[in-house]
């Protein structure tokens, strides 16, 4: 069955960095488009990033742009998210998600905690 | 950028209701609208792709329709466990954006 679990998160003082990981099984990993989300406490869900199977297309929101970077090794069924500059505003759960091949994300991980603060 | 509405922002409805929730896009994106389920406490869940295409496993309550800047999530009979917020997502191109949730329980 397909599995997406990710880790790294934690807590890092404001300007810091840190990178998630979403290690993935159950699916050719390769095949398929992947996208980080996040959740602050409390809050809606925010699109972050994306990546194409191959990793050529790369896509971020305005508020990451700049100091993420998302990227995967298909050899290891992996997706990462480098982040850095790290900002208060930047405390949330994080998800990693597959895109279903159908305009929509139809596996969500169970998300990773990043906590950014003084 | 392309910007996503949601009402309400929350309602309680009866067991048994027929709830309509309301997604608008600021300009048209085709039927490039996913819906999700987010209950308490757990990983969001998708319902429906495709603006009116219903996830393999979502219950046949659950019913979307719409198509260029206006879209409803519909569920024809409340259940208890249908206690959620209900997020809209366009993917028609980047940014990816969500609305900002309908948060439903039960009256």
């Amino acid at each position: 069955q397909v599995q997406l679990v990710e880790s790294g998160g934690g807590l890092v003082k404001p300007g810091g960095s840190l990178r998630l990981s979403c290690a993935a099984s159950g699916f050719t990993f390769s095949d398929y488009y992947m996208s980080w989300i996040r959740q602050a406490p409390g809050k809606g869900l925010e699109w972050v990033s994306y990546i194409s199977s191959s990793g050529s297309t790369i896509y971020y929101a305005d508020s990451v742009k700049g100091r993420f970077t998302i990227s995967r090794d298909n050899a290891k069924n992996s997706l990462y998210l480098q982040m850095n500059s790290l900002r208060a505003e930047d405390t949330a759960v994080y998800y990693c998600a597959r895109d279903g091949g159908t305009y929509s994300l139809d596996y969500w991980g169970q998300g990773t905690l990043v906590t950014v603060s003084s | 950028d392309i910007q996503m509405t949601q009402s309400p922002s929350s309602l309680s409805a009866s067991v048994g209701d027929r709830v309509t929730i309301t997604c608008r896009a600021s300009q048209g994106i085709s039927n490039y609208l996913a819906w999700y389920q987010q209950k308490p406490g757990k990983v969001p869940k998708l319902l429906i792709y495709a603006a009116s295409t219903l996830q393999s496993g979502v219950p046949s309550r659950f019913s979307g329709s719409g198509s260029g800047t206006d879209f409803t999530l519909t569920i024809s009979s409340l259940q208890p466990e249908d206690v959620a917020t209900y997020y809209c997502q366009k993917y028609n191109s980047a940014p990816f954006t969500f609305g900002p949730g309908t948060k439903v329980d039960i009256k």
